[in-house]
């Protein structure tokens, strides 16, 4: 099964500053029809998981622009440009390149 | 507007029998593969099932395979997970969940609790 390792596992972050979290999978996450399933997800407590990012950097409809996504291979990052209180919450980021699909551990983002 | 609604969790005793509806609105639902996911309390996501548009590709994860039976009705638009042998271990919120590549639209899940 491929393995999805995220880092850092908590990120506390100021009002205003940008945030990056990496995520790296154990294989490759290229398919073959060419796509590279890498998404992003963001829950806020109490909430179901929501997509701000798929295959690596397309943002989801609703989704601000400060948060981006790059990557390739086996190696991608989420960022956001400048963290607002509304984005505390867990990121995870996901492969559906390879059956099982597999999250990684989660970031808890948190707001200093 | 996409709408998957879960229902069907509650307590269970160890050993016991659960199933799991999803009811999907706002899409063809017979042009989407469709996923179960969970969330044990405190914790990360974990992949559960997947079935694919018509129902031929079926996929489970290890920890559940020959307990788990994920199945679909594309007349009523709802997926299922009929869950057997239930362990303290399958404890979680569950998740259906559209598109297994991009899992696009997710419901507000259901709690299960497996407890004596």
């Amino acid at each position: 099964d491929v393995v999805m390792t995220q880092s850092p596992l908590s990120l506390p972050v100021t009002l205003g500053q940008p945030a990056s979290i990496s995520c790296r999978s154990s294989q490759s996450l290229v398919y073959s029809d060419g796509n590279t399933y890498l998404n992003w997800f963001q829950q806020r407590p109490g909430q179901s998981p929501r997509r701000l990012i798929y295959k690596v950097s397309n943002r989801d409809s609703g989704v601000p622009d400060r948060f981006s996504g790059s990557g390739s291979g086996t190696d991608f990052t989420l960022k956001i440009s400048r963290v607002e209180a509304e984005d505390a919450g867990v990121y995870y980021c996901m492969q559906g390149t390879h059956w099982p699909g597999s999250f990684g551990q989660g970031t808890k983002l948190e707001i200093k | 507007e996409v709408q998957l609604v879960e229902s069907g969790g509650g307590l269970v005793k160890p050993g016991g029998s659960l199933r799991l509806s999803c009811a999907a609105s706002g899409f063809t639902f017979s042009n989407y593969s469709l996923n179960w996911v969970r969330q044990a309390p405190g914790k990360g996501l974990e992949w559960v099932s997947s079935i694919s548009v018509s129902g031929s590709y079926i996929y489970y994860a290890d920890s559940v395979k020959g307990r788990f039976t994920i199945s679909r009705d594309n007349a009523k638009n709802s997926l299922y997970l009929l869950m057997n042998s239930l362990r303290a271990d399958d404890t979680a919120v569950y998740y259906c969940a559209r598109d297994w590549e991009v899992l696009s639209y997710w419901g507000q899940g259901t709690l299960v609790t497996v407890s004596s």
